[in-house]
């Protein structure tokens, strides 16, 4: 079963403007991890954020975590067609050890 | 350093056989995690290994099952394949404990006709 929901499920912008995806779970967390997905092959890990964390920057990423909404925003600055992928959330829950349970996915196109 | 490196990266296979795919963490990674994704499925968990020892199971028939080496890497076997075993499987490895980074291989596609 899925633990979240991202959302929007798809997303078209131009070059240069910023992407955001939002990423909606249900239980109690550790932690939370965005990954990217190239055309169907293996998950680029982008950033963990921990629960008692409400913000992280990685070059022009930018993570925010709400534990009281169970949302996480992710957004991607200055876009670029290279950031055309599909993006994941990933729930490390709480008791769950490392075990990663994830959303859906949004599908990001960034076009020229 | 070496990512985490899955083989092969293409299988095709037929209906009732067994296959075997492995999967080689980062070096100091002890644990080991599979996923499945087929399409229009998402990522759905498989298997976690750490230190030799099955940790968590997802929920997957017992056809579905593998092991960790004494060297962290691992195997996943799927016996008595069906049509709807056909995705892309992932391998991830961590380091042991909460709030640790895990990073995932490329993947082997496992075309079942």
């Amino acid at each position: 079963s899925q633990q979240g929901e991202e959302d929007p499920q798809a997303l078209s912008i131009q070059e240069g403007e910023n992407a955001t995806m939002n990423c909606s779970y249900k239980t109690s967390i550790n932690n939370l991890q965005w990954y990217r997905q190239n055309s169907g092959r293996g998950l680029v890990h982008l950033i963990l954020i921990r629960s008692n964390e409400r913000e992280k920057h990685s070059g022009r990423l930018r993570v925010t975590l709400d534990t009281s909404k169970k949302s996480s925003s992710l957004l991607i600055t200055a876009s670029r067609a290279a950031d055309t992928a599909s993006y994941f959330c990933a729930t490390g829950l709480t008791g769950g050890g490392n075990k990663l349970t994830f959303g859906t996915g949004t599908q990001l196109k960034v076009e020229l | 350093e070496a990512g985490v490196t899955q083989s092969p990266t293409h299988l095709i296979k037929t209906r009732g056989q067994q296959v075997t795919l492995r999967c080689s963490p980062i070096s100091g990674h002890t644990s080991v995690y599979w996923y499945q994704q087929a399409l229009g499925l998402g990522l759905q968990f498989l298997l976690w290994y750490d230190e030799g020892e099955e940790r968590n199971r997802g929920n997957f028939p017992p056809r579905f099952s593998g092991r960790q080496f004494p060297n962290y890497s691992s195997e996943l076997n799927v016996n008595a394949l069906e049509l709807e075993d056909s995705a892309l499987y992932l391998c991830a490895s961590s380091q042991f404990g909460v709030n640790t980074e895990a990073f995932f291989g490329q993947g082997t596609r496992l075309t079942v006709v």
